[in-house]
């Protein structure tokens, strides 16, 4: 089976920066990739799919990019109600498996 | 409004079982596929199993294979996922999800229901 690994596993950046996580599969996804944020107690929320596309009402702040194993969510311009851990999915094919995880916070 | 709302966990011993309800409303419930993923406490996210619109192709990841099996009522609008042989790392809150038409990632989640494998 491909496995999902993102790096960091945790990540803390102030408001107003550049944040980028990375998902790396190990093998060819294609742009079957998905990517979803967990806010601290509520259910996991679709961010983008496709690798790049971005779900409707998701702020702008948030891009994907990538194909093939390589992956990248990036937020533009941290906010406070981005604090939330994301996760990464492969969606090709069964098992769709997800990454471990990045938890980002405010510095 | 479209809603997905699990029940049927609880407090089960390790090797008893437990079937799980998502019922689905807001939209045609048989046109999607559907996904159960869990989260075990502190942990992160794990896809279970996921079943065809139809019903006709079902999947599982590794660690339930032969043990859970998936299943839906599309007269009914509902999703199940029989638990058997549960084990202590069965732990989790269990989520229905549904997946969007298409080779498509899943675009909306129930609110969960808490599984408890103890002694």
């Amino acid at each position: 089976d491909i496995q999902m690994t993102q790096s960091p596993s945790s990540l803390s950046a102030s408001v107003g920066d550049r944040a980028t996580i990375t998902c790396r599969a190990s093998q060819g996804i294609g742009n079957y990739l998905a990517w979803y944020q967990q806010k601290p107690g509520k259910v996991p929320k679709l961010l983008i799919y496709a690798a790049s596309t971005l779900q409707s009402e998701v702020p702008s702040r948030f891009s994907g990019s990538g194909s093939g194993t390589d992956f990248t969510l990036t937020i533009s311009s941290l906010q406070p109600e981005d604090v939330a851990t994301y996760y990464c999915q492969k969606y090709n094919s069964a098992p769709w498996t997800f990454g471990q995880g990045t938890k980002v916070e405010i510095k | 409004e479209m809603q997905l709302v699990e029940s049927g966990g609880g407090l089960e011993q390790p090797g008893g079982s437990l079937r799980l309800s998502c019922a689905a409303s807001g939209f045609n419930f048989s046109s999607y596929a559907m996904s159960w993923v869990r989260q075990a406490p502190g942990k992160g996210l794990e896809w279970v199993s996921g079943i065809s619109g139809s019903g006709g192709s079902t999947y599982y990841a590794d660690s339930v294979q032969g043990r859970f099996t998936i299943s839906r009522d599309n007269s009914k609008n509902t999703l199940y996922l029989q638990m058997n042989s549960l084990k202590a790392e069965d732990t989790a809150v269990y989520y229905c999800a549904k997946r969007m038409v298409g080779a498509r990632p899943f675009d909306y989640w129930g609110q969960g229901t808490l599984v408890t494998v103890s002694s």
